[in-house]
């Protein structure tokens, strides 16, 4: 069985804090590591799509890093802000092309 | 950037009864369509894989004969839930990957199903 697992489940932040949180994956048979964001009432939004161990990639105040040796990736959120209210979700992939198995999510409040 | 429109966002229904949940990728041929479900306070759960113009490969458990997927075209795809029971009641949403094979999903909005 193939566990992703997220935590913390959800995370009260207050505005202009940072703050950060796990996605734990097995190691074997790893092609990559994604990071999406959905907003209530939203579509999930691709944030990072990760294959390289050490990998570090950024977007605006979000950044990821992925250790795929131990099984892990942190998303970074710097400065927090109201607008990065959201649940945000890891997903495995196995293979090229292939499905994803998905976290349960973080789901993070930014209190103004 | 690619979109991905889901309908309808919500539908009750009464048991007995069949619902079809449309997705069309807007601008973007999608090659490869999830259908996934999520029960309340779990994981997206992936239910079935399409191809364009192929049968689609359902997950271990799950009915194809209840949960039936159409992908006749490069930006369409259908979910119809058959006959349809209060345990099917469930947020169902879908993801397609475009024809240039870069792995990111793009995700429709989702469709919570309310079985009476």
């Amino acid at each position: 069985i193939l566990n992703v697992e997220q935590s913390p489940q959800s995370l009260h932040v207050q505005e202009g804090d940072s703050t950060n949180f796990t996605c734990g994956f097995p190691s074997s048979n790893f092609y990559a590591l994604h990071w999406y964001r959905w907003e209530t009432a939203k579509s999930p939004e691709a944030l990072f799509v990760m294959t390289l161990n050490g990998d570090e990639k950024k977007k605006g105040r979000i950044s990821a890093t992925l250790n795929t040796k131990e099984g892990y990736s942190y998303l970074y959120i710097k400065g927090s802000q109201p607008e990065d209210s959201a649940t945000y979700l890891c997903a495995l992939g196995k293979a090229a092309g292939n499905k994803l198995t998905f976290g349960g999510g973080t789901r993070v409040l930014v209190k103004p | 950037g690619a979109v991905v429109s889901q309908h309808p966002s919500r539908v009750i229904c009464k048991s007995g009864t069949s619902v079809k949940i449309e997705c069309r990728s807007l601008d973007f041929q999608a090659t490869t369509m999830f259908w996934y479900r999520q029960f309340p306070k779990q994981s997206l759960m992936l239910m079935a894989t399409s191809n364009e113009g192929s049968k689609a490969t359902y997950e271990q458990g799950v009915e194809k004969d209840k949960f039936l997927i159409n992908h006749a075209s490069l930006t369409l795809s259908t979910l119809t839930v058959t006959s349809a029971h209060p345990e099917d009641s469930s947020f169902y949403i879908c993801s397609a990957r475009d024809r240039t094979g870069y792995e990111k999903l793009f995700f429709g909005s989702g469709t919570q199903l309310s079985v009476l």
